[in-house]
């Protein structure tokens, strides 16, 4: 069966250091990979997301960048968080087809 | 981008009473689901209504799905304590093309 894998589930970073979040998939291949944002008590910003390898959308501006050096693993990296970084990060995948997505359990991300 | 709308932002119902969600979208759509999200947690999908489709039964939720209006409803009968959680819509322009999420309601069932 297929399940992701997103960590670390909290972290607590001072501003103007550097960020990467992982997920990975397992059980499925070529699957289709989301990067989102909420804010508290808000719904989800979509930040980046992949139909494969070396092909990664940006949906909005921002600091944070984000890449796939394996099929089935999914990085978002930041080289200076803003305290604006703060938030609950969300990974998700879906089939080539869309469909149903398959969410991750978040990180907590808080930038001091 | 098109992105699902939901109202009422805030719900908040007894056991055993329906509750009733409504999302609106702004272009055309190929599907739109429903998720939940219970607090701190990751979303977990409910149900999918594909852009042909008007009505869809699973369990005690029941999706509808107008196009001409470009609205959608998530029913849930006979709530429960347990379904107390946010619930988001949402929607993708073609097959593949990224999942974009509407603002949630948040469901509070008292016992």
């Amino acid at each position: 069966s297929q399940t992701i894998h997103q960590w670390p589930a909290t972290l607590v970073q001072p501003v103007g250091s550097p960020l990467s979040l992982e997920c990975t998939v397992e059980g499925t291949s070529n699957p289709n990979l989301y990067w989102y944002r909420q804010a508290a008590g808000r719904g989800l910003q979509l930040l980046f997301y992949s139909i494969g390898i070396d092909q990664i959308s940006s949906e909005v501006p921002q600091n944070l960048s984000a890449s796939r050096p394996q099929d089935r693993q999914f990085i978002l990296s930041s080289k200076k968080l803003l305290l604006s970084d703060s938030g609950f990060y969300l990974c998700a995948w879906s089939g080539v087809r869309g469909g149903e997505a398959f969410f991750g359990q978040g990180t907590r991300l808080t930038v001091v | 981008s098109q992105q699902g709308e939901e109202d009422p932002q805030a719900l908040s119902i007894q056991e055993g009473e329906n509750a009733t969600m409504n999302c609106s979208y702004k272009t055309s759509i190929n599907n739109l689901q429903w998720y939940r999200q219970n607090s701190g947690r990751g979303l977990v999908h409910l149900i999918l209504i594909r852009s042909n489709e008007r009505e869809k039964h699973s369990g005690r939720l029941r999706v509808t799905l107008d196009t001409s209006k470009k609205s959608s409803s998530l029913l849930i009968t006979a709530s429960r304590a347990a379904d107390t959680a946010s619930y988001f819509c949402a929607t993708d322009a073609r097959a593949g093309t990224a999942l974009i999420f509407g603002k949630g309601t948040t469901l509070s069932v008292s016992s």
